[in-house]
């Protein structure tokens, strides 16, 4: 079991906005940054979002990322083919003396 | 150009030990938090350890406490992995990615290296 908690799946149309959650607790997302990765199969993850709501450069502003409280979220409006793929969140835990991992979820563009 | 690339994965029998490293280039490797990450054939992403910039700080996960040891030359620009009385649990793809500071305790991981499979199978 992951100390973060994200949906396993998540679907959408070309076009269309998603959103992909992640819930966690005070000792992690309560108190620290939150991180986005994307994985495409095969690759190593790609940073999508840093600090909550940071992209580096090179990332489309189709993707953009919110906290609130415990719990963070990505968004990714004007769905395009080429984003379905897993996507992780992260953060580091204060309980833990780590960071920690959502368990990851499986974009599919329909 | 920064790069990271990982060498040392393999087969090994269970309870065997194995070696990773990971090369990096590119940048101030001194400057430069490190750390290992994890992903079992088909599963998400599992932090390792992580090494500060000067050795002084170091975590593992508590799956590979007391078995993992992580390491780094600096004068050599590489980072290391000793993973003993392995377990067919361990069997993954470990990535080597590096952080944004010195500290230990972020995770903007923006550099990532290729990674390597490690198989613990009899």
């Amino acid at each position: 079991q992951s100390v973060l908690t994200q949906p396993p799946s998540a679907s959408g149309t070309p076009g269309q906005r998603v959103t992909i959650s992640c819930s966690g607790s005070s000792s992690n997302i309560g108190s620290n940054y939150v991180y986005w990765y994307q994985q495409l199969p095969g690759t190593a993850p790609k940073l999508l979002i840093y600090r909550n709501n940071q992209r580096p450069s090179g990332v489309p502003d189709r993707f953009s990322g919110s906290k609130s409280g415990t719990s963070a979220s990505l968004a990714i409006s004007g769905l395009r083919s080429e984003d379905e793929t897993d996507y992780y969140c992260a953060t580091w835990d204060d309980s833990l003396s780590g960071p920690v991992f959502g368990g990851g979820t499986k974009l599919t563009v329909l | 150009e920064v790069q990271l690339v990982e060498s040392g994965g393999g087969l090994v029998k269970p309870g065997g030990s194995l070696r990773l490293s990971c090369a990096a280039s590119g940048f101030t490797f001194s400057s430069y938090s490190m750390n290992w990450v994890r992903q079992a054939p088909g599963k998400g992403l599992e932090w390792v350890s992580s090494i500060s910039s000067g050795s002084s700080y170091i975590y593992y996960a508590d799956s590979v406490k007391g078995r993992f040891t992580i390491s780094r030359d600096n004068a050599k620009n590489s980072l290391l992995l000793q993973m003993n009385s392995l377990r067919a649990e361990d069997t993954a793809v470990y990535f080597c990615a590096r952080a944004d500071t010195a500290m230990v305790t972020s995770v903007f991981w923006e550099k990532w290296g290729q990674g390597t499979l490690v198989t613990v199978s009899s």
